[in-house]
């Protein structure tokens, strides 16, 4: 079964660091690529990042570019993002998605892990 | 960067009605449109990519339609399972990003 799990949540204050983690099994890691997308408290859904299979290209949106890095151990099969100067507005779920190439549609997601940024 | 704009924000049908929910594009996306189902307390699940393909173990109930910029996801019949939050996001303008719709709230009338 194909599966991803995310954690590594948790509070933390504005200015603070994170590492999130996604575990994958299931099917085999480094062809896929993989992305983090995360919802705020009742809003939609926003993406935040991307990496190509290989981990050789990266992508950001503007929202999160300088503060966050994505990353992969495709030897661990897992996908990692990590978030420094936090912010109030980072405060969402954090979902890990699956998807056959970095510019694709998102066919297996993960549950999600919450991040909260406050004082 | 592409705006998606989905109406109605909120449509209320009855079980076993048709829904039909729509999607626009501010640019053409070609057919790289996916639509997503989510749920109170779920990650959300891919129904449609490529604009009409149904992904693996979606109902037959649900069907997509429309290219370039006017996109719509038909449910056939309304089942009580079908009533959550459905996203259109479109994949074809790489870089900056994929970008979502605000997304529709399909409620029990």
């Amino acid at each position: 079964e194909v599966q991803l799990v995310e954690s590594g949540g948790g509070l933390v204050q504005p200015g603070g660091s994170l590492r999130l983690s996604c575990a994958a099994s299931g099917f085999t890691f480094s062809s896929y690529a993989m992305s983090w997308v995360r919802q705020a408290p009742g809003k939609g859904l926003e993406w935040v990042s991307a990496i190509s299979g290989s981990g050789g290209s990266t992508y950001y949106a503007d929202s999160v570019k300088g503060r966050f890095t994505i990353s992969r151990d495709n030897s661990k099969n897992t996908l990692y993002l990590q978030m420094n100067s936090l912010r109030a507005e980072d405060t969402a779920v954090y979902y890990c998605a699956k998807s056959w190439r970095i510019s694709a549609y998102m066919d297996v997601w993960g549950k999600g892990t919450t991040v909260t940024v406050s004082s | 960067e592409i705006v998606m704009t989905q109406s109605p924000a909120t449509l209320s049908v009855s079980p076993g009605e048709r829904a039909t929910l729509s999607c626009r594009a501010s640019q053409s996306v070609s057919s790289n449109l996916a639509w997503y189902q989510q749920k109170p307390g779920q990650a959300p699940r891919l129904l449609i990519y490529g604009a009409s393909t149904r992904a693996t173990g979606i109902p037959a109930r649900f069907s997509g339609s429309g290219s370039g910029t006017e996109f719509t996801l038909t449910i056939s019949s309304l089942q009580s399972e079908d009533f959550a939050v459905y996203y259109c996001q479109q994949y074809n303008n790489w870089p900056p990003g994929i970008t979502f719709g605000q997304g529709t709230r399909l409620e029990i009338k």
